[in-house]
Order: structure tokens, then sequence, then C-alpha cells
């Protein structure tokens, strides 16, 4: 496929356990964001990762949020000890390069869902 | 305070009418705005991209417009058709800052036939 990739589409999870999820970028692209989606609220960077650089991490809401790029593609967005404010829609992007003229392009999320 | 604010927040509209949806932004200085498209359980799509010296942008059905001096944009929707029930979201991506984005929370319109 040629568009942004992420798994699972639906995770339901309780109170206290660790989830991951996972985004695989459009090939080649350099640049990978991660934001959260809760209902009626606009998106909430998370993080964003660019080549080789250290990420920007400044969006993270917590200690128990993480994430990594492997090898400058595949990345993974780890919430230890989850919690029920934890559950929303959690969306992927990447970008050839920089946004000042280069498109965005999202995957379909992931729905967590903290019982 | 949000730095990008949108309405209405929801409106139908009859299939064949023509809607304009409203964005207002602070973000101060940005070096473009993006419309994009969301469906029901899906991710953004976009739509339109303007930089801060583009008035308008036309994809399709679908024309933005800008007015950098106000910091106003709109997306206009012409003769609607019923997969153009969605969230429209207005992006404005900050001249400085590392690439950071400031979402509206959307205009939800519904199309009825």
């Amino acid at each position: 496929g040629a568009g942004v990739s992420q798994s699972p589409s639906n995770k339901v999870t309780e109170k206290g356990k660790d989830v991951e999820l996972r985004c695989d970028p459009i090939s080649g692209h350099t640049a990978l964001y991660w934001y959260r989606q809760s209902l009626g609220q606009g998106l909430e960077f998370l993080i964003y990762f660019q080549g080789n650089s250290a990420p920007d991490k400044s969006g993270l809401p917590s200690d128990r949020f993480s994430a990594e790029r492997t090898g400058g593609s595949v990345s993974t967005l780890t919430i230890q000890r989850t919690q029920q404010e934890d559950s929303a829609v959690y969306l992927c992007a990447s970008s050839p390069g920089s946004l000042y003229n280069s498109p965005l392009h999202f995957g379909n999320g992931t729905r967590l869902t903290v019982t | 305070k949000n730095q990008v604010e949108q309405s209405p927040q929801s409106l139908i509209i009859l299939e064949g009418k023509n809607c304009t949806l409203q964005c207002n932004y602070t973000v101060s200085p940005f070096s473009n705005l993006r419309w994009y498209k969301q469906d029901t359980g899906r991710g953004p799509v976009s739509l339109t991209i303007m930089t801060f010296s583009e008035n308008t942008k036309s994809n399709g059905r679908y024309t933005a417009t800008l007015d950098a001096d106000t910091k106003q944009s709109s997306l206009h929707i012409t003769a609607s058709q019923l997969s153009d029930s969605a969230s429209y979201i207005c992006v404005v991506t900050f001249f400085y800052g590392n690439n950071r984005l400031a979402f509206g929370k959307g205009n939800q319109v519904v199309v009825i036939p």
C-alpha cells in the first residue's frame, strides 16, 4: 500500500496494562508524527521524528508515554500502565520533508479504549 | 486558548446546496494553512494547502480562501454530495517551532438527501 499504515485499528485494554501502537509511514518519508484525537477536540501533538535527529518529545503527556522509530521507518508508541483518560484515537502521520512546503499524510489511526 | 477556531461547529445541509466553513487563527507568523477532510473512523485527508502569500486554492468542488491580514480562512463546498458528510479540519503551520501545527476542532458537516 502507498499510504500510512497503523495497527491495530482498534484496541481495548484494561486499566493498568501496557499497549503498543504501530505505524508504518510512507516509504522514503523522513518525518513521522504521532497525534492524539479525543472526541470533540483538535488533534494533540505527541512526538515528532525527523531522520536521525533526536525526536521532539515535548508533546508526550506523561512519562507513561514513549515512542521509538527504528531504522528511520516503522514507529511504535508505547503507553504503560494505561488510564481511562488515555482512551482516544492515536493518529500517525508522515511527510517527505519540512512542513513549510510538504504534504502531511495521515494513517487511519488506532482507537484505544481503556476499560 | 485554542489558536485555531472553526465555525460553525456543526451544520446540516441539503444535497446539492453550497456551504462555507470558517477558520480564524492567531498563529503568527505562519508558513501555510491546510484544510483536511476526515471521514468517520478514518484519518484526515488533505484538501488544500495555501502558503501565507496565496489567497485561494481549489480542489474540485472545494475552494479555500485565505486572508492573512485578518487571519481568516474559509472552505467553500459547491454542489454538496452525500459523500461530503465529514469533519473538516483547519490546520496552521507555525513559521517557527520545529514543524509544529495548530489544529482546529473541525466543522462537522452532514449532507442529507
